[in-house]
């Protein structure tokens, strides 16, 4: 089945500093990779959307420059949060969808999730 | 505006059998998925239905009613890994999932 990865799986870092996070899908062709935070005991929240070679889309409120994303190659997407703060504490999820050329096969397969504590 | 209703728990017995119900509605619909999602790990993807009917797999099955705006997701001979969040989702008409709060299932011996 379709893979995805995420790195790191935990990050802890101080207030004011930046994290990055990879996504990666590792046996497939990702053409739309999407970015969700998930706050303990809620729903996943939707936070951009990302397709290879072109700008995030960024669900509203979502800060696009705290939050920079990057889907630089089919097969890689990045989130940077950018002078992060305590509020940000969250997990992080990212999926991608593999487009095949059935829609029934067109599905989104998640990573494993971040989950980033700031000091 | 776009809805996704699921009960936010659940809870049953070991060997038993359990359906949990979702009602959407959404701008356009291109499928409805189902994910189950334990503590602390990221969703796993358990269906999709984008025709009406009954979708079996394994101890899991799926069932669509377009015309209702409505989906179950039936659970059988649970077992103890079983316990966890259920999680609805549909595909609105320009592929944006749309996510219910998740079913918390729990399962007593």
């Amino acid at each position: 089945g379709a893979v995805v990865s995420q790195h790191p799986s935990w990050v802890i870092c101080k207030s004011g500093t930046s994290v990055k996070i990879e996504c990666r899908s590792l046996d497939f062709q990702a053409t739309t990779m999407f970015w969700y935070r998930q706050f303990p005991k809620q729903s996943l929240m939707l936070m951009a959307t990302s397709n290879e070679g072109s700008k995030a889309t960024y669900e509203q409120g979502v800060e696009k420059d705290k939050f920079l994303i990057n889907h630089a190659s089919l097969t890689l997407s990045t989130l940077t949060v950018t002078s992060a703060h305590p509020e940000d504490s969250s997990f992080y999820i990212c999926s991608a969808r593999r487009l095949a050329g059935a829609i029934l096969t067109d599905t989104q397969y998640f990573g494993p999730g971040t989950r980033l504590t700031v000091l | 505006g776009q809805n996704i209703d699921q009960p936010t728990e659940m809870t049953a017995t070991e060997g038993a059998i359990v359906q949990i119900n979702c009602t959407y509605q959404t701008s356009g619909f291109n499928g409805l998925f189902w994910y189950q999602q334990h503590a602390g790990e990221a969703p796993t993807f358990l269906s999709y239905n984008v025709l009406d009917g009954l979708e079996e797999k394994g101890r899991f099955s799926s069932f669509l009613s377009r015309s209702k705006g409505y989906s179950y997701l039936l659970l059988k001979e649970l077992q103890m890994k079983d316990s966890a969040s259920y999680l609805c989702a549909a595909w609105d008409s320009n592929y944006q999932l749309i996510w219910g709060a998740g079913t918390k299932l729990i399962i007593k011996p």
